[in-house]
Parts: structure tokens; C-alpha cells; sequence
């Protein structure tokens, strides 16, 4: 198994610009999440998924968009990007059946400048 | 909505010595407490975890504890070693409410001189 696998793995954006962050799970879980970590601080949720065609906004949803239409792939969309969406992104998936372990991809590094 | 706390933000000892990482959580209701270890430049992995039935679990190493009372969980590493150096995140989460989601704490910056 690949698990979470993530790409680009780094991408810098000019002010404006769109992206889609690609995310893909191979371990058949129906639950999927996109966190952001800025520097120094804990992962922020921005988006989850309870399985194929379900989503739903996490803590800091705004300036992000997201679609699950299979059970496999989980993608982010930013759409006008600004600075303050310069982070790391990781995107997590979690079978939520006896273990609630969630297991993360190897992240995402965007710059918007 | 639920908020964690983490403390201490930074900690340094010396190899062979114990630390302790704390965590306090606001939803009474939070039921669910992970550990995450976080390594320069990787992504985070689950290293332990206690729900709210049990007071302490260990894995070797590492052990949790839980004061479901004082709405606290604490983190301990006993005979550190270099390789236990990275970020520990505690995370708090309530299964079966309607905002069940992991509420992260900001991280604890453990470095183990050797």
C-alpha cells in the first residue's frame, strides 16, 4: 500500500492564481480530511469527508473548496490565492471503525507571493 | 467548540532523562486523545492514544494519562533517546457529537541532547 500519497510537494502561486491539490488514498477509508499547519502552530482542519459525494467545512474553510467523488481521492482547490495561504498542507484519511488513527500524506508545501 | 491547550511549547533534556508534555482540553464532552509525533520536514504519525474509559495506557517508552476530572492528558517519554527529537501535537476529539473532528494543540518542540 502507498497509503496518502500527495502532490505537488512544493508549489509557490502568484497572488491570484488557482491550484488544486491533488490527495489520493489507497487504504479503501471512507473518512478524508485537509489540514493546513503554518509555523509554530498545530494542524487547522479545513475540510473533511465522510465518504464518496459527502463534505463538509472544517475550522478554516474560507478561500477553500473541495468535491469526494470517489472514495479514493480527496482534492483541495484554492481559488484566488492570497498570502495568507501560504502554509503546509497534509491531507489525512481514517477508516473510523475501531481505530480512529488517522494517517497522513507527506504534505504539500505552498507559497503564494 | 472544543480548545486545546499545550504546554510547554519548547523542551530540552538531556538523553536517558524523562519528559512530559501536557495538554488541556474545554468539551467535557471530548472522549478521544492522540499523541502525534511530527520529525523535521515529515508528516505527523500517531505514536499513542487513550479514550476517555481508560485513565493510562502505555507502549513501552511512552505512556498517556488522563484526568478526565481536571479535563487534562499528559504525554510521557521515559529513557529519552536522540531520535525522540520532533513536535508532539495532543489532539482532542468528541466521537459521536456533532462537531466530531480532531481539535489539535500547537506542538511541543522536544530536543533530546545526546
Amino acid at each position: 500500500n502507498a497509503g496518502v500519497t500527495q502532490t505537488p510537494k512544493f508549489r509557490i502561486l502568484k497572488i491570484g492564481q488557482s491550484m488544486t491539490l491533488q490527495c489520493t488514498q489507497d487504504m479503501n477509508h471512507n473518512y478524508m480530511y485537509w489540514y493546513r499547519q503554518d509555523p509554530g502552530m498545530g494542524l487547522k482542519l479545513i475540510y473533511y469527508s465522510v465518504g464518496a459525494g459527502i463534505t463538509d467545512k472544517g475550522e478554516v474553510p474560507n478561500g477553500y473548496n473541495v468535491s469526494r467523488s470517489t472514495t479514493e481521492d480527496f482534492p483541495l482547490r484554492l481559488e484566488l490565492a492570497a498570502p495568507s495561504q501560504t502554509s503546509v498542507y497534509f491531507c489525512a484519511s481514517s477508516y473510523e471503525r475501531g481505530s480512529y488513527e488517522q494517517y497522513f500524506g507527506p504534505g504539500t508545501r505552498l507559497t503564494v507571493t | 467548540g472544543e480548545n486545546v491547550e499545550q504546554h510547554p511549547s519548547t523542551l530540552s533534556v538531556q538523553e536517558g532523562d524523562s519528559a512530559v508534555i501536557k495538554c488541556t482540553y474545554s468539551d467535557s464532552a471530548s472522549n478521544y486523545f492522540p499523541w502525534y509525533k511530527q520529525e523535521l520536514g515529515k508528516r505527523p504519525q500517531l505514536i499513542i492514544d487513550i479514550r476517555s474509559n481508560v485513565g493510562e495506557k502505555k507502549d513501552q517508552r511512552i505512556a498517556v494519562t488522563l484526568n478526565k476530572t481536571a479535563k487534562h492528558f499528559s504525554l510521557h517519554i521515559t529513557e529519552t533517546q536522540p531520535e525522540d527529537s520532533a513536535v508532539y501535537f495532543c489532539a482532542a476529539r468528541n466521537y459521536g457529537g456533532s462537531q466530531g473532528n480532531l481539535i489539535f494543540g500547537k506542538g511541543t518542540k522536544l530536543s533530546v541532547k545526546p
